[in-house]
């Protein structure tokens, strides 16, 4: 049972340019979740998608930050213009249900030169 | 806003040395409360939910306690593998985002 895959593990990228970060949900999870853990802080949600649906983005910034989770294929965290605050890493989590306990992957970091 | 406030956030025990972790929350409406492992450079592990106040819930060394405004994480004669930071976070009846506290850092010395 393959657990939930983000990639690439490390992504370095410099000011200004743009970072995808990929996650492949745990088998029969349709309900995918991204969090942001910053130096020194909690985890904090970001975005809520189902297949082709984002439910909810009320944690993500306003700019430069989009979501996806097309019909096939990983979800994709999109990051434009990088700049040194983006630096952190970014988890994905599964459930089947959005009720049901998420499931996380072992996270992208992404450092911002 | 829903807040988790997880104490201590950092503790050291002997093996063998039982001990509880506490999270305290504020929640319009919960759904569970979870309860995660992080070990370093790897994602939070998911260990337990709590749906309703008096509830409990153990695996192995481990077991889970709710409240209405809290919840404990009691560590039963640790061993050196359970060293770990342990997360606690709330999920309300109005959607699915999960908010964490801040962790506590579990070290266990042989």
């Amino acid at each position: 049972n393959a657990g939930v895959m983000q990639n690439p593990r490390h992504l370095v990228r410099r000011r200004g340019q743009e970072a995808r970060l990929r996650c492949s949900p745990m088998k029969g999870h349709s309900h995918v979740y991204w969090y942001r853990q910053l130096p020194e802080e909690g985890l904090k949600f970001m975005v809520y998608l189902q297949k082709e649906n984002i439910i909810d983005e009320s944690g993500m910034p306003k700019e430069r930050f989009s979501a996806e989770f097309p019909k096939e294929g990983p979800s994709i965290l999109r990051i434009q213009q990088v700049v040194r605050g983006d630096s952190a890493a970014y988890f994905c989590a599964s459930s089947p249900e959005g009720y049901q306990p998420q499931h996380f992957g072992d996270g992208t970091r992404l450092s911002i030169l | 806003e829903d807040q988790v406030t997880q104490s201590p956030e950092a503790l050291r025990l002997q093996e063998g040395e039982s001990s509880s972790l506490n999270c305290s929350y504020t929640v319009s409406g919960l759904r569970g409360l979870f309860w995660y492992r992080q070990d370093p450079g790897k994602g939070p592990e998911f260990l337990f939910t709590l749906y309703s106040a008096g509830e409990e819930k153990e695996k192995e060394r481990l077991k889970a306690t709710l409240t209405k405004k809290e919840s404990f994480l009691h560590i039963t004669a640790p061993k050196p593998e359970d060293s770990a930071t342990y997360l606690c976070a709330v999920q309300a009846s109005s959607g699915s985002r999960l908010t964490f506290g801040e962790g506590t850092q579990l070290t266990v010395n042989p």
